[in-house]
Parts: C-alpha cells; structure tokens; sequence
C-alpha cells in the first residue's frame, strides 16, 4: 500500500517567511511523528500526535514552529518567520496504534533558508 | 532523557566482509531499539529492530544484540555487498512509556562497502 507521502518535497524560503509542511501518514494510522534532521545527524524529535491530539510537543525548539493534526491524519508542521538554523530535513512518520509498534517514515521535506 | 551515542562515525569495508556498528544508551527504562538505513536523500527504513526481552535478532545477513545491564546494542551485518553501503542509525525509546514511543537517535554510521 502507499507509504508516508510529504509535501513539498524542497522548500527554499527567504529567511523571515512563513512555510508550511505537510504530512500524509499511512491510512489509519493513529501515531504521528515529526523530526529533525540536520546535515549529517540523526534525525530529531519534534512532537508527536495520537489522532488529533498533540501529547508531546518537548522537542520544539521555539515558539515559532507548530504542528497540527486536525481531523487525525494529515499533519502540517508550520516555521514561522524562518531563520537559517532553521534549515533541515523534516520528517514525519507514522505507527499504526501502539507507541511499541514500528514507525515508517517519509521521505522528508529539505528546507533551505536563504 | 535518553541519550545515545553511536560509533564509528564511518566505516569502510571490501565485499564479502562483516560489518559492526555500535550503540550505547543511557536510558535504563528504553525497551525498543530499532535500527534503519538511509540512502542518500532517501526516507529511513528500518531493516531490524529488538525488544529488551530478547539477547538477539537474525533476518539473513544482519543480526543485532542487546546487552541491557551494559546499555549497549550493535548491528552485525554479515557477507557484505555494495548495496548494503548507506548512513545507518541506531535509535532507542522507551514504547509504551510516558515517552510515546519517540525515538532518540545515535549519530549515523557512514558504512561504504568496496567492491
């Protein structure tokens, strides 16, 4: 079946923009994951959803990132007034019920911030 | 929280040779550590995991071990072939915990398998 899909797949902004980054996690999936990944490193954790609640937001580093999951499936992760350390690969990923089951990812978004 | 350190940073191997990557972590309440490969602009795939109530895991070429009093687990990957060369990471979380499952990530393992 179809995977974790993300839109766009790359997103240059000019530093002070807003973005906006989509997330199609697996149908039925209940569990959704947002990371960041910089150059080289292992991606990190942003927040987290079960269906539309968010439970764990400890992971974003400032006030000018947010995330919602509305209707609990398509997630948009949102960067506001962008900054160049903002620039990185975002990730979602998703796992079909249980915090013990297996997340699949998605290819990312590279956002560049010029 | 968790933290998890991942060594070595690179490794460079000829075809037909095994491979060894390894974690440790810090978190003595993490139960889950999978491991996924990422190929150059590609998504993460898991290619093995391991739950802490086993020592070790087999799928064909690669295996991992868990030693929960050391705090430290590691990928084997046998018989290497070139297609196996990617960035691999190592992760732990506590699943099922008040952590929800996220997964914290070692640094990567740029493995290069030479024909």
């Amino acid at each position: 079946g179809a995977g974790v899909s993300q839109s766009p797949r790359y997103k240059v902004a000019k530093r002070g923009q807003d973005v906006a980054l989509r997330c199609d996690p697996i149908s039925g999936h209940v569990s959704l994951f947002w990371y960041q990944q910089a150059l080289g490193q292992g991606p990190e954790f942003l927040t987290y959803f079960q269906n539309e609640a968010q439970l764990d937001k400890s992971g974003l580093p400032s006030d000018r990132f947010f995330a919602e999951r509305p209707e609990g499936s398509v997630s948009t992760l949102k960067i506001q007034r962008t900054q160049q350390e903002d620039s990185a690969v975002y990730l979602c990923a998703s796992s079909p019920l249980r915090s013990t089951d297996t997340q699949y990812f998605g290819p990312g978004t590279r956002l560049t911030v010029l | 929280g968790e933290n998890v350190e991942q060594h070595p940073s690179t490794l460079s191997v000829q075809e037909g040779d095994s491979a060894v990557i390894k974690c440790t972590y810090s978190d003595s309440a993490s139960n889950y550590f999978p491991w996924y490969k990422q190929e150059l602009g590609k998504r993460p795939q898991l290619i093995i995991d391991i739950r802490s109530n086993v020592g070790e895991k087999k799928d064909q070429r690669i295996a991992v071990t868990l030693n929960k009093t050391a705090k430290h687990f590691s990928l084997h990957i046998t018989e290497t072939q070139p297609e196996d060369s990617a960035v691999y990471f190592c992760a732990a979380t506590n699943a099922g915990g008040t952590s929800y499952g996220k997964l914290t990530f070692g640094q990567g393992t740029i493995l290069t398998v030479h024909p």
